[in-house]
């Protein structure tokens, strides 16, 4: 079974500029997060999607971060514009009910 | 917002020795899920406790629910240098499922 891949891996750019993240969940998990990881920090729920509803997205910071989860399947998740604060590991997960999470590589985004 | 408190921040230990990290909430929990974090790696799943007072184990590491529901514990017994890393519980609070995430302990071997 493949796992949870995201892409990039990595992303350098400057403030302001906008940026996306692109995650594939696992196959047939219906349930998808995004989180966001500051160095030395717990995950922190971004938005949680059931298919294709954004069932919990009381953390997104809505001004400046949009996600979509299109067809149920792949999700992008965007920041626009940048700021230097946005520095994190961008993680996205996938789980088949609402139990054990499966975590893909992330995403480490370098604001300048 | 609800949070989950999780001590210690770091353990240094000696190989060999035990390790022990604790979760708690000021509320009650659905259930507890427990994650290893590998340096430079994603968290990866290693349990989850629903019951009342609940013990599990895989090999060396022992897992326990409290039996209010509001605490809970990872132990390993004899750490191995392949332990490494930091351990994050993740609770859910209410039937809706949402986890709140602890800030971690990192197993630190020393060397």
């Amino acid at each position: 079974e493949a796992g949870v891949v995201q892409s990039p891996r990595y992303k350098i750019i400057e403030k302001k500029q906008p940026v996306a993240f692109w995650c594939n969940p696992i196959s047939g998990h219906n349930t998808l997060y995004w989180y966001r990881q500051n160095l030395g920090q717990g995950p922190e729920l971004l938005i949680r999607y059931e298919n294709e509803e954004a069932v919990d997205d009381s953390q997104l910071p809505k001004d400046r971060f949009s996600a979509e989860r299109l067809k149920g399947v792949d999700s992008t998740l965007k920041i626009q514009p940048a700021e230097l604060g946005d520095s994190a590991v961008y993680l996205c997960a996938s789980s088949r009910t609402s139990n054990e999470q499966f975590f893909g590589p992330g995403t480490r985004l370098t604001v300048l | 917002g609800q949070q989950v408190m999780q001590i210690p921040q770091y353990q240094h230990v000696q190989e060999g020795e035990d390790f022990t990290t604790y979760c708690n909430s000021s509320t009650t929990l659905s259930n507890i899920q427990w994650y290893k974090q590998r340096p430079g790696g994603h968290p990866v799943f290693l349990i989850q406790l629903v019951k009342s007072g609940e013990v599990k184990k895989q090999k060396r590491l022992t897992f326990q629910f409290g039996e209010a529901k509001k605490n809970s514990s990872l132990h390993i017994t004899a750490t191995q240098t392949t332990d490494v890393g930091t351990y994050f519980c993740a609770a859910a609070v209410d039937s809706n499922y949402q986890l709140i995430w602890g800030a971690g302990t990192k197993l630190i071997i020393k060397p």
